[in-house]
């Protein structure tokens, strides 16, 4: 079965443009994470959605950064006014229910801020 | 502050040595989880440890966790190129049972060279 996808896999943006990162979670699969990694480092926790709530988005580096999934499947991470330091590689992972489930990583998405 | 230290943080050998890389924390935690990443690609993850003292076997691979659940080890034995990879632990950021975001080490970056 097909796994987290996310897209694009690779973002080059201009400082101060607007960004949306999107991801298709595990059919079916009830949380979804997103996770921010900087070069050469383990991946930070940004945001955390049971279907389509968003229960804890204590991660989020900046009010510039957004996540919503509306209708409790696609989820999209949109960062504004982007800043090199928005330089990352973002991943989202999913599991199949909300206890403490494996969490299943998509490829991610690489982002680059000139 | 970083959470889960990691150790170390680079390391290369050469094919069919064995080697052991740690995870420590100060923290006490109900369980621990290593992940292996490769370039372009999301951590997947090999083997969760619960219980203190708990040992688990991979393969070549072998899992230990500490026995006051702060710390973990990864022994490789007869390390393959195939081997080569960033290794990362990670614990749930809270402890509440329900699904919770991870926070991971930086990661031991594995090169093995045949």
């Amino acid at each position: 079965g097909a796994g987290v996808s996310q897209s694009p896999r690779y973002k080059v943006a201009k400082r101060g443009q607007d960004v949306a990162l999107r991801c298709d979670p595990i059919s079916g699969h009830v949380s979804l994470f997103w996770y921010q990694q900087a070069l050469g480092q383990g991946p930070e926790f940004l945001t955390y959605f049971q279907n389509e709530a968003q229960l804890d988005k204590s991660g989020l580096p900046s009010d510039r950064f957004f996540a919503e999934r509306p209708e409790g499947s696609v989820s999209t991470l949109k960062i504004q006014r982007t800043q090199q330091e928005d330089s990352a590689v973002y991943l989202c992972a999913s599991s199949s229910s909300s206890g403490q489930e494996t969490q299943y990583f998509g490829p991610g998405t690489r982002l680059l801020v000139l | 502050t970083q959470l889960l230290e990691q150790s170390p943080q680079f390391l290369s050998i050469q094919e069919g040595e064995n080697l052991t890389v740690y995870c420590n924390s100060s923290s006490v935690f109900s369980s621990l989880q290593w992940y292996r990443q490769e370039p372009g690609e999301g951590p997947v993850l090999l083997v969760t440890v619960v219980t203190g003292g708990e040992v688990k076997k991979l393969k070549r691979l072998t899992f230990q966790f500490g026995d006051a659940r702060k710390d973990s080890s990864l022994h490789i034995t007869a390390a393959q190129p195939g081997d080569t990879g960033l290794y990362l632990c990670a614990a749930a950021l809270y402890s509440g049972g329900g699904a919770d975001g991870l926070t991971f080490g930086k990661g031991t970056h594995l090169i093995i060279q045949p």
